[in-house]
């Protein structure tokens, strides 16, 4: 069975400043591990996921995660948040096997971006 | 393109009662997912179509719950006797579902208020 963590329920930064939230998982297979964001009234969107390959990987709106392995961690970052940044985030991860459609889902982490 | 839609998109109902949930996934995409999400927690997962057949309904959480997808379009989630507890929003996704790790688009969901 896998699992994720979302350190912090709500992180509040000020416009411009570095955006990091965190996720860490657990998984008995190697992990599919994805960022999701959610505005109000809106659906789930895709902001970048990882599966094979670069542990560096790049998403829309200027977000990027690092895949560690060894910190068992796929924190998301932004060098400069924008108003429009402010949601919900969520990180989900499914196994690298058979059941890899399942996501599972952390909690979520609202962030707020100040003027 | 057109996304996944839902509707309702809010459902208030009493205990006891029977309702439906509808969703239309993507044109074209073979795979569609419904999820739960409660407040404060991520979506958890409830079943899996491929097709017209559930492939994995694992997640519905007692027999009050029941979904089809009679044509490999639409789909329906069915609630029967509603309970308090079943109080959420319920999320559909579809994928096209063509490689391991394809993305899972997320509809806006339905709330569900059971009182």
């Amino acid at each position: 069975a896998q699992s994720v963590t979302q350190l912090g329920s709500h992180v509040s930064v000020s416009e411009g400043a570095l955006v990091l939230l965190r996720c860490n998982y657990s998984s008995s297979v190697p992990p599919y591990l994805f960022w999701y964001v959610q505005y109000p009234n809106q659906g789930l969107q895709l902001l970048l996921k990882y599966t094979t390959g670069a542990t560096l990987v790049k998403g829309i709106n200027g977000f990027e995660a690092e895949f560690k392995k060894s910190e068992t961690s796929f924190h998301l970052t932004k060098p400069s948040a924008h108003m429009s940044d402010a949601a919900e985030y969520f990180c989900a991860v499914t196994l690298s096997g058979g059941s890899n459609y399942k996501l599972t889902f952390g909690k979520g982490t609202l962030l707020t971006v100040n003027p | 393109g057109a996304g996944v839609s839902q509707t309702p998109s809010n459902k208030v109902t009493e205990k006891g009662k029977y309702v439906e949930l509808r969703c239309d996934p993507i044109s074209g995409h073979t795979a569609l997912y419904w999820y739960r999400q409660s407040l404060g927690q991520g979506p958890e997962f409830l079943i899996y179509f491929q097709g017209t057949g559930a492939a994995d309904d694992s997640g519905l959480p007692n027999d009050r719950f029941f979904a089809v997808r009679p044509e490999g379009s639409v789909s329906t989630l069915k609630i029967q006797r509603t309970e308090r507890g079943d109080s959420a929003v319920y999320l559909c996704a579809s994928s096209l579902r063509r490689e391991n790790t394809d993305t899972q688009y997320f509809g806006p969901g339905t709330r569900l208020t059971v009182l």
